[in-house]
């Protein structure tokens, strides 16, 4: 239990969907990050928050909305995916930016897009 | 532009000692973090190293040299549940954006 749970663990969708993928901390940390991790390549960092303000957007294409409504939930809404967008998106907390506390990951959504 | 260099994978027998290399070459520095991934599951934290030198945590050390930009992890008396993917990540600005290597897949066999 890292204290950190992401819903659904596995979500399949069409590319003509539009889904969301939901992170919630437990841990009174105020920062909140999405990464995608696809298969044998690093973690990308995609979003990042502080204090509910977006701190970077790392590039990421306007299909990945990201949302952050308090410094506890952390949102993820996709629409019209690609097949390349297929990998498992982690979302993480940490008690501040810049601060040498670790970040501490939830178990991931595992996303599939047909 | 960033670089983080770790090898693919690396097999070891039980109660053995295995260690994980990692070099990085990134535009900024400012301490390196050590995570473990069980496959399905969370990266979870390791060890941190800001400063130079080894730093000990029970069976698990890392070490770092920010002149070299290199660090290592150490597992010591190895055991099954070892078995998993080891993630270097140096942080590379001040508020702290963590770089992901691709990680070091280490297999414990009986």
């Amino acid at each position: 239990e890292t204290g950190v749970t992401q819903t659904p663990r596995h979500l399949v969708m069409g590319m003509t969907n539009k889904k969301s993928l939901k992170c919630e901390q437990h841990l009174g940390h105020n920062a909140m990050y999405w990464y995608k991790q696809s298969a044998k390549k690093p973690l990308e960092l995609m979003f990042v928050y502080s204090l509910e303000e977006r701190v970077e957007n790392n590039s990421v294409p306007s299909r990945f909305s990201p949302e952050c409504p308090n410094s506890s939930h952390l949102f993820l809404h996709l629409h019209t995916l690609q097949p390349e967008d297929s990998a498992l998106y982690l979302c993480a907390s940490s008690q501040e930016l810049g601060g040498n506390q670790p970040q501490h990951f939830g178990d991931g959504t595992r996303l599939s897009i047909l | 532009g960033q670089n983080i260099d770790q090898p693919t994978e690396m097999t070891a027998t039980e109660g053995a000692i295995v260690q994980i290399n990692c070099t990085y070459q990134t535009s900024g520095f400012n301490g390196l973090f050590w995570y473990q991934q069980h496959a399905g599951e969370a990266p979870t934290f390791l060890s941190y190293n800001v400063l130079d030198g080894l730093e000990e945590k029970g069976r698990f050390s890392s070490f770092l040299s920010r002149s070299k930009g290199y660090s290592y992890l150490l597992l010591k008396e190895l055991q099954m549940k070892d078995s998993a993917s080891y993630l270097c990540a140096p942080r590379t600005d001040s508020w702290g954006k963590l770089q992901f290597g691709a990680g070091t897949q280490v297999v414990v066999t009986p």
